[in-house]
């Protein structure tokens, strides 16, 4: 997934804890997104940034909130992780002129 | 009623079938039709894309958009084992030009070929 890389790839957390799952990019593209995949859903927007301090919400953002203080990261927190939010969490890029998004390799999260 | 409806299978062929890959779509609105791949435990990639009604062809692949009937279609010639993938459907109304996109995605279809 070159230029677009997210981490950690894989956490387990307990229930009611705070996670941050971070996004960074090289391409310098102003808009990012973060989306969850999960069997039967198929992919859902939870929030999305079009510049630095810039969000908005997708379809899918109770509980979610994002951050994004430099073009590069964008940042998805979990205030109180709960069951509900055990999925798959990709992150994607958007650039000018281009088809769709770049995706990056997710990051697998199970909340216990 | 979702705006894109895809079917997600299973789908399981012979190596060297023919794969046929569909969605139908609601929002007249879409005018820009894509198509992902997704290994397991990757991010999708996108595959093909195509503008409008008509083919594409790229290798083994051949992207079909039908406007007047709201249904595109991914066919796949000489499936491979490597063919084993997810593949969503993905559109847009239109291309910005600042780079913004709102993609609707297909469930994906989960496809596998059999040696």
């Amino acid at each position: 997934d070159a230029g677009i890389t997210q981490s950690p790839r894989h956490k387990v957390t307990e229930t009611g804890t705070p996670v941050t799952l971070r996004c960074h990019q090289t391409e310098n593209h102003r808009y990012m997104y973060w989306y969850r995949q999960d069997p039967g859903h198929g992919l859902r927007l939870i929030h999305y940034s079009y510049g630095v301090k810039d969000t908005d919400k997708g379809e899918v953002s109770d509980g979610y909130s994002v951050s994004r203080s430099k073009t590069e990261d964008f940042l998805l927190t979990l205030e109180s992780a709960t069951s509900s939010q055990t999925s798959v969490y990709f992150c994607a890029i958007s650039g000018p002129g281009l088809y769709g998004y770049t995706f990056g390799s997710g990051t697998r999260l199970t909340v216990v | 009623q979702k705006e894109v409806e895809q079917d997600p299978g299973p789908l399981s062929v012979p190596e060297g079938a023919i794969v046929s890959l569909n969605c139908t779509y609601s929002n007249s609105a879409f005018q820009y039709f894509m198509w992902y791949r997704q290994y397991s435990r990757k991010g999708p990639e996108l595959l093909m894309y195509t503008y409008s009604s008509g083919n594409k062809e790229d290798g083994r692949f051949t992207a079909q958009v039908d406007k007047s009937s709201k249904y595109i279609s991914l066919f796949i010639r000489d499936s491979q084992p490597s063919d084993s993938a997810t593949y969503l459907c993905a559109m847009i109304p239109r291309l910005n030009s600042g780079g913004y996109q709102k993609v609707t995605f297909g469930i994906g279809t989960k496809l596998q070929v059999i040696p």
